[in-house]
């Protein structure tokens, strides 16, 4: 049991290339969710997915689209990345009691 | 959701309780308390939450004061492993949004 994974653990990328984060989750959860932490900061929410093929908008959801490819997988993708688009991306999957589980991250840094 | 405050840093010797708390005077009763933490650069790990009554599990223990108002996480033999930063948050039990505070740091001394 994985729990959530997340690939790559690392990118660079320059300014305007595009690129997907891939998240996957082996709990059988319905709900998944994809955050952004800046340096010193706390969590902001992107985007979620209440169950399979149901997505809706988080508090800071522009420039980024996401897809729920089915129950296991929730990816985001960056169609033209910016330098404030720098952080650490955070899936997580929600669980039977409404806890949240997170996976290890994704570093990203635009430059 | 209501909103929470929590002291800034905390220090803990190495084997003691630490007891971490959390103001929340504005809680509704179908509001629940979570509490997560973030060790340095790894994401956030789930810890405990509780309605009303006290909770407990392998990790923590969960005191609610009898007026909701606030609460206590106390990590019975604290070490150095530990070291993070420890959210409290307040909301309904369904909501999807999950907004992290700035936290208390928790440094646990040897």
């Amino acid at each position: 049991n994985a729990g959530v994974t997340q690939t790559p653990k690392f990118q660079v990328l320059k300014t305007g290339q595009s690129m997907t984060l891939q998240c996957a989750q082996d709990m059988n959860h319905n709900s998944m969710y994809w955050y952004r932490q800046d340096p010193g900061m706390g969590l902001r929410l992107i985007y979620y997915s209440a169950s399979e093929g149901t997505t809706d908008k988080g508090e800071v959801p522009n420039g980024y689209n996401v897809s729920r490819l089915n129950k296991r997988e929730f990816s985001l993708r960056l169609e033209s990345a910016a330098p404030s688009q720098t952080s650490v991306y955070f899936c997580a999957s929600l669980g039977r009691t409404y806890e949240q589980y997170f996976g290890p991250g994704t570093r990203l840094t635009v430059t | 959701d209501a909103k929470t405050t929590q002291p800034t840093s905390m220090d803990c010797a190495e084997g003691r309780a630490a007891n971490l708390p959390c103001n929340h005077s504005t809680i509704s009763g179908n509001e629940y308390v979570y509490w997560y933490r973030q060790i340095h650069s790894q994401g956030p790990q789930y810890i405990i939450h509780g309605l009303k009554n006290n909770e407990t599990n392998e990790m923590a223990s969960l005191i609610i004061t009898e007026d909701r108002k606030s609460s206590t996480l106390i990590l019975p033999h604290a070490t150095l492993r530990d070291t993070a930063v420890y959210y409290c948050i307040v909301r309904v039990s369904y909501g999807n949004k999950l907004v992290f505070g700035a936290g208390t740091i928790l440094r646990v001394k040897s």
